[in-house]
């Protein structure tokens, strides 16, 4: 149990293109869903949470207008990086955690390079 | 405020044992968290500790002292698939969050 997709895992994409990352909890729901952004022998970085039917929360020096992040059902978050840069190229992760408990369970992550 | 130290790096051999320790200082206590994390992957949860003592799980054990603020992940017969970032979190106190540590890298040689 406690599964949690992403896609697509990799991403290619020119410079000034927005690339959308789905995160899918598939077998539990997700009340709360998080955005992390890892650069390389670097430690997490929380970028916003989100919860199911309200806007994201998100930490401080991260854009949420470059960053929009939708929570529409239980079990999906998507955020769309738009307008990417080369700077944006990352390694971004989804954890999700029921209602129930802290534990949050990730998502296998995507790599987004921009060229 | 809320703060959890651990070792940056750690080196071990197949076969050994490892201790990894983590210390945090914390508003409200509300349990630890260990993950694995190996390079380019996600993390993967390992353990959750709520209350004090030593929790084993296979070749992984977890320990908690809430009064000192203290935990450990213990690692038997160490392999070389155990090489990885080990990271310690705790939940933040007033917000939906976990505070992560920085993660121990840990290399496991032949």
């Amino acid at each position: 149990g406690a599964v949690v997709s992403q896609h697509p895992s990799r991403v290619i994409c020119k410079s000034g293109t927005s690339v959308k990352i789905e995160c899918r909890s598939l077998d539990f729901q997700a009340t709360t869903m998080f955005w992390y952004r890892q650069f390389p022998k670097q430690s997490l970085m929380l970028m916003a949470t989100s919860n199911e039917g309200s806007k994201a929360t998100y930490e401080q020096g991260v854009e949420k207008d470059k960053f929009l992040i939708n929570h529409a059902s239980l079990t999906l978050s998507t955020l769309t990086v738009t307008s990417a840069h080369p700077e944006d190229s990352s390694f971004y992760i989804c954890s999700a955690r029921t209602g129930l408990t802290d534990t949050q369970y990730f998502g296998p992550g995507t790599r987004l390079t921009v060229l | 405020g809320q703060n959890i130290d651990q070792p940056t790096e750690m080196t071990a051999t197949e076969g050994a044992i490892v201790q990894i320790n983590c210390t945090y200082q914390t508003s409200g206590f509300n349990g630890l968290f260990w993950y694995q994390q190996h390079a380019g992957e996600a993390p993967t949860f390992l353990s959750y500790n709520v209350l004090d003592g030593l929790e084993e799980k296979g070749r992984f054990s977890s320990f908690l002292s809430r009064s000192k603020g203290y935990s450990y992940l213990l690692l038997k017969e160490l392999q070389m698939k155990d090489s990885a970032s080990y990271l310690c979190a705790v939940p933040s106190y007033n917000t939906d969050k976990l505070i992560f540590g920085t993660g121990t890298r840990l290399q496991v040689f032949p």
